[in-house]
């Protein structure tokens, strides 16, 4: 069966810092991986899509960046946080033949001060 | 570009009692996908039901069920006989029919809470 993976659960950073948050997908091969981000009580909002190694997709202009080296793994990045970088950031992938269905990662609380 | 809309912040019902929590959503495409996500206070997204707009029949899963309303654009969510595990922020999705590289749009998201 497949599985997602993402780490850590839980960050917290000082502004300036760089970041990097890791998402691995097992059980499957080719998969789509998304990177979405929630702000506090409100809806996901795409950051990043990726349909195979070193595509990606940017839908909104910011300060982060995203890369896919291998098949089943996607990293968010960032060189320098800023404060409005704070947010419950989610991955996902879907594949197998239905790519209209996601299954997301359990997520992973980034507060930046 | 798709906009997905659920006008209820919050809404809440007595267990065993029946719910629906409403979304519209604004495209052009003629072929997509709709979708009812669960967020409970875990924060992990579990997909509730999926919808093809090329099928009039609305899609069921056992308490839940959907209201699909293709030329109105809507795409409401009945849960039956609720239950307090299903008390979660709800979200409509959108997602066009492309075969790769395809997005999930979402609504701001609709908070249930179930009384006992």
């Amino acid at each position: 069966s497949q599985t997602i993976h993402q780490w850590p659960a839980t960050l917290v950073q000082p502004v300036g810092s760089p970041l990097s948050l890791e998402c691995t997908v097992e059980g499957t091969s080719n998969p789509n991986l998304y990177w979405y981000r929630q702000a506090a009580g409100r809806g996901l909002q795409l950051l990043f899509y990726s349909v195979g190694i070193g595509q990606i997709s940017s839908e909104v202009p910011q300060n982060l960046s995203a890369s896919r080296p291998q098949d089943r793994q996607f990293i968010l990045s960032s060189k320098k946080l800023l404060l409005s970088d704070s947010g419950f950031y989610l991955c996902a992938w879907s594949g197998g033949g239905v790519r209209e269905k996601l299954f997301f990662g359990s997520g992973t609380q980034l507060s930046v001060l | 570009a798709q906009t997905v809309t659920q006008s209820q912040p919050e809404m809440s019902v007595q267990e065993a009692e029946t719910v629906t929590l409403s979304c519209t959503y604004d495209t052009s495409e003629n072929n997509y996908y709709l979708f009812w996500y669960k967020q409970p206070p875990s924060r992990q997204m579990i997909l509730v039901i999926r919808q093809e707009a090329y099928k009039q029949q609305n899609a069921t899963e056992n308490r839940f069920s959907v209201n699909f309303q293709k030329a109105a654009k809507s795409f409401s969510l009945k849960i039956s006989d609720s239950q307090l595990g299903d008390t979660a922020m709800y979200f409509c999705a959108f997602m066009t029919g492309e075969t790769s590289g395809s997005r999930l749009t979402f609504g701001e998201g609709t908070q249930l809470t179930v009384n006992p």
